[in-house]
């Protein structure tokens, strides 16, 4: 069973940040949060990850709170592109972990 | 160039036939994965191979045999198909050592059983 809580879906308008928030309330000391995301019909792709520490790249950053109990993936200029379903999965960093994916968040961006 | 490949990219058979699908990565990691997303969308994992040798084998008929001829490449043979075998099949790879250690996954086989 995943360890983490999405809601269903969500809209954002086309330009604006979009903010995608999950419950890891169980996540343990050595475990991560990692985000991916699968548009329609392809592969999920790798997003970000971090651990205590707020987390930015090209495509997006990521919030933890303090108590790690749950995290806020945000894309700061959504564009229509980024309509997908977004997965929030806490993992070890090492090893052949696999992924437990939930029912993520479908994200639909507006224009 | 393509990281993680998979052929064919669709497979439409009928019940009771054997098929086989074909990963291939061409990133050098040392393990890679099947996965399976039904018709409720859900993916879940069936197997992980590192460095050839099956590491992760959740509860899956053993009608689906995983087969790692090297470390770039790894392949999923299904015997005597059933309907409820219609779905769509990822493959993925990842260096297990990496300072990331995120899983490429290819585009996906789409199997239909009839």
């Amino acid at each position: 069973d995943a360890k983490t809580t999405q809601p269903p879906s969500m809209d954002c308008a086309e330009g604006r940040a979009a903010n995608l928030p999950c419950n890891h309330s169980t996540i343990s000391g050595n475990e991560y949060v990692y985000w991916y995301r699968q548009i329609h019909s392809q592969g999920p792709q790798y997003i970000i990850h971090g651990l205590k520490n707020n987390e930015t790249n090209e495509m997006a950053s990521l919030i933890i709170t303090e108590d790690r109990k749950s995290s806020t993936l945000i894309l700061p200029h959504a564009t229509l592109r980024d309509t997908a379903v977004y997965y929030c999965i806490v993992r070890v960093l090492q090893g052949a972990q696999k992924l437990v994916f939930g029912q993520g968040t479908r994200l639909t961006i507006n224009p | 160039d393509t990281a993680v490949s998979q052929t064919p990219k669709y497979l439409v058979t009928q019940m009771g036939n054997d098929k086989s699908i074909k990963c291939e990565q061409n990133l050098g990691h040392d393990t890679m994965y099947w996965y399976k997303q039904d018709s409720k969308k859900f993916l879940k994992i069936m197997f992980s191979y590192n460095n050839k040798e099956l590491i992760i084998n959740e509860t899956v008929p053993n009608r689906f045999s995983p087969k790692s001829p090297d470390k770039a490449h790894l392949n999923l043979h299904i015997n005597s198909l059933e309907l409820g075998d219609s779905a769509v099949y990822f493959c993925a790879s990842s260096q297990t050592s990496g300072r990331v250690n995120e899983q490429f996954f290819g585009p996906g086989t789409r199997l239909t059983v009839l």
